[in-house]
């Protein structure tokens, strides 16, 4: 009965290669995101989604592309990985209607690039 | 930009004790949120406030929409152990896009 889930929770690999975490919810809502959070716990968002458009597209680099295949799923595909990409990431989501910034986080994924 | 800035940045206190923390704003937020992160986990909502002076308990928390509207408070009433964790407010970005600003946390530790 998980309200966010992301897979995996931990991802380790090296310099270069494209890695995909993934973010499923089933708390009916329409409005998902991706957020970074650095090792001092600064926590960032990256991109929202609202019924699978690209809403928010932060500063991000082009070699991060998220995908929402329907309104329960957004992905996050990063390519050539950088030692700098190294964060724990969150998937988050929301109503857009009346309860848009009352976001719910999955556990997060631990991505350390080598 | 605009910046949350939270106080203090961390906390250690004896279990059963009081604690206050704040967050405070250069710009004016129409909506606080006051979230907790334990380790290993994602950030989970504890309250959320809408209006200016608004007061929310939520079990031994007490959350504050300050009345200049640039300010939060979080109260956390008779300390226990698994209060322990991340203590994050946040506020939303104009645009209504759902772009929420987090501040930095308070950390909380509780000694038993």
């Amino acid at each position: 009965d998980t309200a966010v889930s992301q897979t995996p929770k931990y991802l380790v690999t090296q310099m270069g290669n494209d890695k995909s975490i993934k973010c499923e919810q089933n708390l009916g809502h329409d409005t998902m995101y991706w957020y970074k959070q650095d090792s001092k716990k600064f926590l960032k968002i990256m991109f929202s989604y609202n019924n699978k458009e690209l809403i928010i597209n932060e500063t991000v680099p082009n070699r991060f592309s998220p995908k929402s295949p329907d309104k329960a799923h957004l992905n996050l595909h990063i390519n050539s990985l950088e030692l700098g990409d190294s964060a724990v990431y969150f998937c988050a989501s929301s109503q857009a209607v009346r309860r848009l910034y009352e976001q719910y986080f999955g556990p997060g994924t631990r991505l350390t690039v080598t | 930009g605009q910046q949350l800035n939270q106080s203090p940045q961390s906390m250690f206190i004896q279990e059963g004790e009081d604690v206050s923390m704040n967050c405070t704003s250069s710009s004016i937020f129409n909506t606080w949120l006051w979230y907790k992160q334990d380790p290993g986990e994602g950030p989970v909502l504890l309250i959320a406030l809408y209006k200016a002076g608004e007061l929310t308990s939520n079990g031994r928390l007490t959350a504050q929409f300050g009345i200049t509207r640039k300010d939060s408070f979080l109260n956390i009433s008779a300390s226990i152990p698994s209060d322990v964790g991340i203590y994050f407010c946040a506020g939303p970005l104009s645009g209504n896009t759902g772009k929420l600003i987090f501040g930095q946390g308070t950390t909380l530790q509780v000694k038993p």
